[in-house]
């Protein structure tokens, strides 16, 4: 599975840098999202790392483009997302999840259990 | 990108079948076969259901089945189960971006 790490308290405009390390298998050729989910609400796709084969690029949804970065180490199979300049509108679990682009199937397999990021003064 | 339109409540009673709206354009759901669906139970991550419109992961029952008809899928969960009661959420791949959109989840009810 994937087990997040990092979520917690901060206040806006400050940063908070995510963690997700996959448990019994490795990253290998998958490509991998993330999505949050606000306090109440429903999913929303943040952003995508592509595997090795589409150059390891990103992309990002609007709300977040310029203030959050997706990385990932294959070497110690971990994968990151930096969030910096948070809002209050940035509250929400984030899950990271194996899959979307053009790998087995197009869609997001595999979960984590998701970690609370909070933003408050 | 608008996110997808989904009916906020289905109910059901045991052993019934039930079917969910997905409704999106052109763009998303009628432009590519690529729409997933997403089981939530409450305080638990989303489980993966459906892919590529009508796909089952292994593991998934048999009773959960996709479709597609111009620019709405469904999904239809039939012999109604009260481990079935959860929000479930339908994704679609857009090719521009953002490359996802999800829509709002509809809650289902087993009476």
């Amino acid at each position: 599975q994937l087990v997040e790490s990092g979520g917690g308290l901060v206040r806006p405009g400050r940063s908070l840098r995510l963690s997700c390390t996959p448990s019994g298998f490795t990253f290998g050729d998958d490509s991998m999202s993330w999505v949050r989910q606000a306090p109440g609400k429903g999913l929303e796709w943040i952003g995508l790392f592509r595997n090795k084969r589409y150059g390891g690029t990103t992309e990002y949804a609007a709300s977040v483009r310029g203030r959050f970065t997706i990385s990932r180490d294959d070497s110690k199979s971990i994968a990151y997302l930096q969030m910096n300049s948070l809002k209050t509108e940035d509250t929400a679990v984030y899950y990271c999840t194996r899959g979307g682009w053009f790998g087995d199937l197009m869609g997001f397999d595999i979960w984590g259990r998701g970690t609370m990021v909070t933003v408050s003064s | 990108q608008s996110a997808l339109t989904q009916p906020a409540s289905v109910s059901g009673s045991p052993g019934q079948s039930i079917t969910i709206s997905c409704i999106g354009t052109s763009s998303d759901i009628g432009g590519y076969n690529y729409v997933s669906w997403y089981q939530q139970h409450p305080g638990r991550a989303p489980k993966l259901m459906i892919y590529d419109v009508t796909n089952r992961p292994s593991g998934v029952s048999d009773r959960f089945s996709g479709s597609r008809s111009a620019t709405t899928a469904s999904l239809t969960i039939s012999g109604l189960q009260t481990e079935d009661e959860a929000t479930y959420y339908c994704c679609s791949f857009t090719g521009s971006s953002p490359p996802y959109v999800f829509g709002g989840g509809t809650q289902v009810t087993v009476l």
